[in-house]
């Protein structure tokens, strides 16, 4: 069982490009989640999806966007990368059912760096 | 405003015992979660505290007081390994989590 993956591990972009990290999870779990981790901050949540065919927007959505067609993937894209989007992406997924804690698992993260 | 606070860097010994404290404002509260996440990796779950108490998992305690704000991460026998940041958040009424910025810990022989 792998749980998430995430693609790629790490890129390097250039400002004004298009780039889309992908995540994906065999848990079969109902939640997923995008964050970003900026050295100093706290995980700060950029969208989120309570279950396919949904999405939400967190804290810090502006610039991205995100698509949840099935149960396993979720993509986030960069429409046009700015450098303060340099960070690391973390992708995480819960089971998202009432009554117990809802833990999220983390995939291994995307390091993005634009220039 | 929503805030999870928490020491920024900690030192111990190893085999020693060390407490790290994390206090919050949120609206709302439906559990505080612990997670360990070493340099270069991803967050792995610890614990989960949503009555009041100590939950105790092996080396690991966690506690909580709702009253207070207030939880705190043991860990006891310190080892090499867990040298690493150590992540406290709070899911809000809405159901999301609130991060704090995490603890470095250092572990030294």
């Amino acid at each position: 069982i792998a749980g998430i993956t995430q693609a790629p591990t790490s890129q390097i972009l250039a400002a004004g490009r298009r780039m889309t990290l992908r995540c994906t999870q065999d848990m079969r779990h109902n939640a997923m989640y995008w964050y970003r981790q900026d050295l100093g901050l706290g995980l700060r949540l950029i969208h989120y999806s309570n279950t396919a065919g949904t999405t939400g927007k967190g804290e810090v959505p502006d610039g991205y966007s995100v698509s949840r067609a099935n149960t396993d993937d979720f993509p986030l894209t960069l429409a046009s990368a700015v450098p303060s989007q340099t960070s690391v992406y973390f992708c995480a997924s819960s089971d998202g059912l009432a009554g117990g804690p809802d833990t999220q698992y983390f995939g291994p993260g995307t390091r993005l760096t634009v220039l | 405003g929503q805030n999870i606070d928490q020491p920024t860097e900690m030192t111990a010994t190893e085999g020693a015992i060390v407490q790290i404290n994390c206090t919050y404002q949120t609206s709302g509260f439906n559990g505080l979660f612990w997670y360990q996440q070493h340099a270069g990796e991803a967050p792995t779950f610890l614990s989960y505290n949503v009555l009041d108490g100590l939950e105790e998992k092996g080396r690991f305690s966690s506690f909580l007081s709702r009253s207070k704000g207030y939880s705190y991460l043991l860990l006891k026998e310190l080892q090499m390994k867990d040298s690493a940041s150590y992540l406290c958040a709070v899911m809000d009424s809405n159901y999301q989590l609130i991060w704090g910025a995490g603890t470095k810990l250092i572990i030294k022989p």
